[in-house]
């Protein structure tokens, strides 16, 4: 079975750093995109950026670029979403999903709450 | 940026009646690369449609995608009570920028 599998839900204060992360299985992960999308509370879908995991070139969208940083380590098969340094704003859930014939599958989401 | 403009942005209906979702893109958009997603809440999207027209897997075939150039159409053909959810038109070619529409819900009248 091909899925995405994401790290648990985060709490941190603003200013603090974070990486979560997003392990493929049951595919050749290195041969497949792997995009990642925000949705903040009650609102839609934002993409983020994507990263191929066979030779890391990534992507961003203009709205995220220099707010996270996109990596993978196909060693392991992960990709990883990192934030040097959080917002409240940055408060939301976030999805993993792999490029292919459509956008499919998607991780369970990781939801990272941002509060002092 | 192609931006994707979904309609209506509410849609009530009762079970068992037709479910009408149109996607329209800011500029053309290739069909290869429009897919349609149904969101529950508490979960993940779940792909419905790519390539505009092709079913994913397991998906029922009350499920229909049409439409070229810059105007798709997801039609539900007779809604079940699980269908009952928010749906995302997606273009993922174009310079494999993802972008998606603010969302349908289709609720119970």
């Amino acid at each position: 079975e091909v899925q995405l599998v994401q790290s648990g839900a985060e709490v941190k204060k603003p200013g603090e750093s974070l990486k979560i992360s997003c392990k493929g299985s049951g595919y050749s992960f290195t041969n497949y995109w792997i995009g990642w999308v925000r949705q903040m509370p009650g609102k839609g879908l934002e993409w983020m950026g994507i990263i191929y995991p066979g030779d890391s070139d990534t992507r961003y969208s203009p709205s995220f670029q220099g707010q996270v940083t996109i990596s993978a380590d196909k060693s392991i098969n992960t990709a990883y979403l990192q934030w040097s340094s959080l917002k409240s704003s940055d408060t939301g859930m976030y999805y993993c999903a792999r490029h292919a014939s459509g956008v499919d599958p998607w991780g369970q989401g990781t939801l990272v709450t941002v509060s002092s | 940026e192609i931006v994707l403009t979904q309609s209506p942005g509410t849609l009530s209906l009762s079970p068992g009646e037709r479910a009408t979702l149109s996607c329209r893109a800011s500029q053309s958009v290739s069909s290869t690369y429009l897919a349609w997603y149904q969101q529950k809440p508490g979960q993940a999207p779940r792909l419905l449609i790519y390539g505009a027209s092709s079913r994913a897997t397991g998906i029922p075939d009350r499920f229909s995608g049409s439409g070229s150039g810059t105007d798709f159409t997801l039609t539900i053909s007779r809604l079940e009570p699980e269908d009952f959810a928010v749906y995302y038109c997606q273009q993922y070619g174009s310079s494999l920028m993802w972008t998606f529409g603010q969302g349908t819900k289709v609720e119970i009248k």
